[in-house]
């Protein structure tokens, strides 16, 4: 099975700061990799698919970036409404393995 | 609109059994891969199974392998999880989600509002 690594797990910012988050596959992966957004009680929402690309509706304040094994999701500008959790998930094959998750606060 | 509803979580004892049911409506539910993702309490999300359009491509996760059916019905517009053996470690919130792809990338789009398992005597 592909493990993917998820860094950090938690992290503070204030509204208008950039933060990144890494994800890390134990084997290659291509650009066969997604990010979601999580806010409790809710279902994940696709942000990025294709390790790159926008999903519909998102705002450009997320990007994604990566190939291979190591990857990134950037925030930009944050937001009071980006308060989640984030997840990375590798759909090369199956399992298709999640991150562990990144909680983001917002001071 | 494009949405996904599951249903047909409850409470059940060790050892019992469950089929969950996930009611695909406002797209071709037929066309497409479908995805079973589960969270357990204040944990992350696991990938539980993955079923292929017609049905005939199926994929479990290790820890359901033998214990768990990923199942389709076409006609309903219907994505199920027939659920045997449960053990306590299966109590999660258990989601559906349409996987869509292209050469290159996969991802799940759209995900239901998720069903709650609770495996306990």
């Amino acid at each position: 099975d592909i493990q993917t690594t998820q860094s950090p797990s938690a992290l503070s910012a204030s509204v208008g700061d950039r933060v990144t988050i890494t994800c890390r596959a134990s084997q290659s992966i291509s650009t066969f990799l997604c990010w979601y957004q999580q806010k409790p009680g809710k279902a994940p929402k696709l942000l990025i698919y294709a390790a790159s690309s926008l999903q519909s509706g998102v705002p450009s304040r997320f990007g994604g970036s990566g190939s291979g094994t190591d990857f990134t999701l950037t925030i930009n500008s944050l937001q009071p409404e980006d308060s989640a959790t984030y997840y990375c998930q590798q759909t090369y094959s199956v399992p298709y393995t999640f991150g562990q998750g990144t909680r983001l606060e917002i001071k | 609109e494009v949405q996904l509803v599951e249903s047909g979580g409850s409470l059940v004892q060790p050892g019992g059994s469950l089929r969950l049911s996930c009611a695909a409506s406002g797209f071709t539910f037929s066309s497409h891969w479908m995805s079973w993702v589960r969270q357990a309490p204040g944990r992350g999300l696991e990938w539980v199974a993955n079923m292929n359009q017609d049905g005939s491509q199926f994929f479990h996760v290790g820890s359901v392998k033998g214990r768990f059916t990923i199942s389709r019905d076409n006609a309903k517009n219907s994505l199920y999880l027939q659920m045997n053996s449960l053990r306590a470690d299966d109590t999660a919130v258990y989601f559906c989600a349409r996987l869509v792809g292209n050469t290159g990338w996969r991802s799940c789009d759209i995900w239901g509002q998720g069903t709650m398992v609770t495996v306990s005597s």
